[in-house]
């Protein structure tokens, strides 16, 4: 079982729609939780981070975590062609907190 | 505030020679980590420095190694590459403490072709 789990997509919305990305992580004891969004030929980029259970917004991303279900999401709200990118899940594993795992990451493509 | 800054860009290289990339992280930021991207394993962590001590090292052979230096610049090293290691490879700073590293901050990476 990896680590870090995501589904590779692609993961295509029409645009203005609400687009939802899963992850499920096997360490129980992990505390931090990040959502980077990497764009082809880029480096990875920090959308958003959560540590607590529940959900947390920033402007047209909100993140929700739920540890008893070992399970994060990032949704995107009024997705636009421009959000169109591979999004990666990274977890702080219990036995490290100085690195990250990472999921796959998950392909979004917004069609106009 | 400027960002992470990683030099070289591109590198091709053949096997065997060893290469040396360079990472300078956010100002203030103490801690550096190194990542390697492949299409095939994804990102896979290689290690993590704070205050020139290496505190973590991931699953990869000797021939990668790294030091960070009394400014929290940091390098790697890759000795006798292998075509295997043709790769992005990714810096990431953070603030770091003593007890973690923080959120991370990726600079633009180095791509490095082994030919």
């Amino acid at each position: 079982q990896k680590e870090v789990e995501q589904n590779s997509g692609p993961l295509s919305v029409p645009e203005g729609a609400i687009a939802s990305l899963n992850c499920t992580y096997s360490d129980r004891g992990s505390q931090s939780f990040f959502w980077y969004r990497q764009y082809s030929g880029k480096s990875p980029e920090l959308i958003m981070s959560i540590y607590s259970n529940g959900d947390k917004e920033d402007g047209r991303f909100t993140a929700q975590l739920n540890k008893a279900s070992q399970y994060v999401s990032l949704l995107i709200r009024d997705s636009q062609p421009s959000d169109s990118a591979t999004y990666l899940c990274a977890v702080n594993p219990m036995d490290s907190s100085y690195k990250l795992i990472f999921g796959s990451g998950t392909r979004l493509l917004v069609r106009p | 505030k400027a960002g992470v800054t990683q030099t070289p860009r591109y590198l091709i290289k053949t096997r065997g020679q060893q290469v040396t990339l360079s990472c300078s992280p956010i100002s203030g930021h103490r801690s550096v980590s190194w990542y390697q991207q492949t299409p095939g394993q994804g990102l896979q962590f290689l290690f993590e420095y704070f205050s020139e001590t290496q505190r973590n090292k991931g699953n990869f052979p000797g021939r990668f190694s790294g030091r960070q230096f009394s400014n929290s610049r940091s390098e790697m090293n890759v000795s006798t590459l292998e075509l295997g290691d043709s790769a992005l490879y990714l810096c990431a700073s953070s603030g770091g403490t003593t007890s973690g590293s923080g959120t991370q901050y990726f600079g633009p990476g180095t791509r490095l072709l082994v030919l």
